[in-house]
C-alpha cells in the first residue's frame, strides 16, 4: 500500500512537448504539494493544495499548471518543456497546513528534457 | 544568507562512531524544525522533529537553539545502514506548512 504514489518514474522527452505527472495519496491528507529537486539537490517548493485550494505557489513558470480533481490527487502539467526543467519532481502531503506536520514523499518523478 | 545552511560534507566515518551534524536557518519566525533523510535516488523520509527542550530517538538526539538559530543532530554508534543525506528542515512561519530544506548533509559510514 503506497500512501503517495505517484506516475511516471522516469519520464524522457523532447524539449517542446506537453507532459503531465499525476500524484495520489491515500492517507487521507488535506494537503498536497509539489516539490522539485534540482541537480544540486536542494529541495524546493512549487504549489501547496489545500483541499483543492491553491495555497502556495511559488515563484515557478506559468508553464507549469497544478490541478487537484479532489484532496487526494493533484497533478503537474508542463508545457513547452525546457532543458532546465529536469530535475526529479516530488509530490508530497500532510495532515493539515499547520505546524509540525510531517510530510509524506512519493518517490519522485525523474523528468530528463533532451 | 541561505534560508537554511548546511555543512554538505561528506562525512565519513567508520562503524560505531558518534557524528553530529549541524544546520542554521535565517527565519526567527520558524516554529518548526526537522531532520528528514533521503536515501540515494530516494524520496526524503522524517527521521524526527526537533523540540525546544531537545528529544532523543535510539541513537539519535536532535537539539534546537533558537537564540542562535542553529539545529543539530547526533548520531551515536553509527551503522552501515545511517549512510544517507541528512536534510534540515525548517518551516518558513507565517501559519503555512511551508517546509525549507537544507541542501543536506551527506554521511557515509564505512566498515
Amino acid at each position: 500500500d503506497t500512501a503517495v504514489s505517484q506516475t511516471p518514474k522516469y519520464l524522457v522527452t523532447q524539449m517542446g512537448n506537453d507532459k503531465s505527472i499525476k500524484c495520489e495519496q491515500n492517507l487521507g491528507h488535506d494537503t498536497m504539494y509539489w516539490y522539485k529537486q534540482d541537480s544540486k539537490k536542494f529541495l524546493k517548493i512549487m504549489f501547496s493544495y489545500n483541499n483543492k485550494e491553491l495555497i502556495i505557489n511559488e515563484t515557478v513558470p506559468n508553464r507549469f499548471s497544478p490541478k487537484s480533481p479532489d484532496k487526494a490527487h493533484l497533478n503537474l502539467h508542463i508545457n513547452s518543456l525546457e532543458l532546465g526543467d529536469s530535475a526529479v519532481y516530488f509530490c508530497a502531503s500532510s495532515q493539515d497546513e499547520g505546524m509540525n506536520t510531517e510530510a509524506f514523499f512519493g518517490q519522485g518523478t525523474r523528468l530528463t528534457v533532451v | 544568507r541561505k534560508e537554511v545552511e548546511q555543512d554538505p560534507g561528506p562525512f565519513n566515518v567508520p562503524e560505531g562512531a558518534t557524528v553530529a551534524f549541524n544546520c542554521t536557518y535565517s527565519n526567527s519566525a520558524s516554529q518548526s524544525f526537522f531532520w528528514y533523510r533521503q536515501d540515494c535516488r530516494k524520496e526524503p523520509k522524517l527521521l524526527m522533529s526537533v523540540y525546544s527542550s531537545g528529544n532523543e530517538d535510539g541513537r539519535f538526539t536532535a537539539q534546537l537553539n533558537r537564540a542562535s538559530q542553529y539545529i543539530s543532530l547526533l548520531i551515536r554508534d553509527s551503522k552501515l545502514s545511517d549512510s544517507a543525506t541528512y536534510l534540515c528542515v525548517v518551516d518558513q512561519g507565517g501559519g503555512y506548512n511551508k517546509l525549507i530544506f537544507g541542501a543536506g548533509t551527506r554521511l557515509a559510514v564505512h566498515p
